[in-house]
């Protein structure tokens, strides 16, 4: 079946703008996750969504950060007033359940340049 | 909170030769291990998972790992590599109670000469 898909793949933008990046997990699964791959940093762990409880945000690195999940689907992260090292590619993953250790499926990826 | 530590940033080896790339977690509690793997161009693969039972656990592409809890290990192993195995290999863990987020180390390199 259709695995994690993301877009725009790369997203090339202006230190100050603001980007919106999307996700869309495998049908059915119920846990989406964002997270972050730059130099110097790896891979880090932005947010968290499980069903329709609060999502788990401690991995955001600032308030510029933000993330929605609607109907328990689609995933957008936002990131407002763009810096420079905001620069990565930022995977999104999915997994059939939240609990427990299920595989996360990951994504593609959205590449983001701030110039 | 937890952490994974690889430490082998960039590994080059010749066709046929014996692969061990190491990974130390700390974390104080019952985990679950991964091994992913990046090809060039290519996204995050899931290689090879731990949850419980037997310690030793086989994944794709003929790849292994054993997971160690008094050493806090789980090192990735295959016996005789081959030139499409060059990619990047991320050791990460899954605490019990963090929420299902995977913590990841910062990626071992792996060139494979022919």
């Amino acid at each position: 079946g259709a695995g994690v898909s993301q877009s725009p793949s790369n997203k090339v933008t202006e230190k100050g703008k603001d980007v919106e990046l999307r996700c869309d997990p495998i049908s059915g699964h119920t846990a989406l996750y964002w997270y972050r791959q730059s130099l110097g940093q790896g891979l880090e762990f932005l947010i968290y969504f499980q069903g329709n409880s609060a999502p788990d945000k401690s991995g955001l690195p600032s308030d510029r950060f933000s993330a929605e999940r609607t109907g328990g689907s689609v995933s957008t992260l936002t990131i407002q007033r763009t810096q420079q090292e905001d620069s990565a590619v930022y995977l999104c993953a999915s997994s059939s359940t939240g609990t427990g250790a299920y595989e996360q499926y990951f994504g593609p990826g959205t590449r983001l340049t701030v110039t | 909170a937890q952490s994974v530590s690889q430490h082998n940033h960039h590994v080059i080896l010749s066709e046929a030769a014996s692969l061990e790339l190491g990974c130390n977690y700390s974390y104080g509690g019952t985990v679950n291990l991964f091994w992913y793997v990046q090809y060039p161009g290519q996204h995050l693969q899931l290689l090879l998972k731990y949850f419980s039972g037997d310690p030793l656990v086989k994944g794709i592409k003929g790849f292994e790992a054993e997971f160690i809890k008094s050493k806090f290990s789980f090192n990735l192993r295959k016996p005789s590599v081959q030139w499409s195995d060059t990619a990047e290999y991320f050791c990460a863990v899954m605490g019990f109670g963090t929420a299902s987020k995977l913590t990841f180390g910062t990626g071992t390199r792996l060139q494979v000469t022919l």
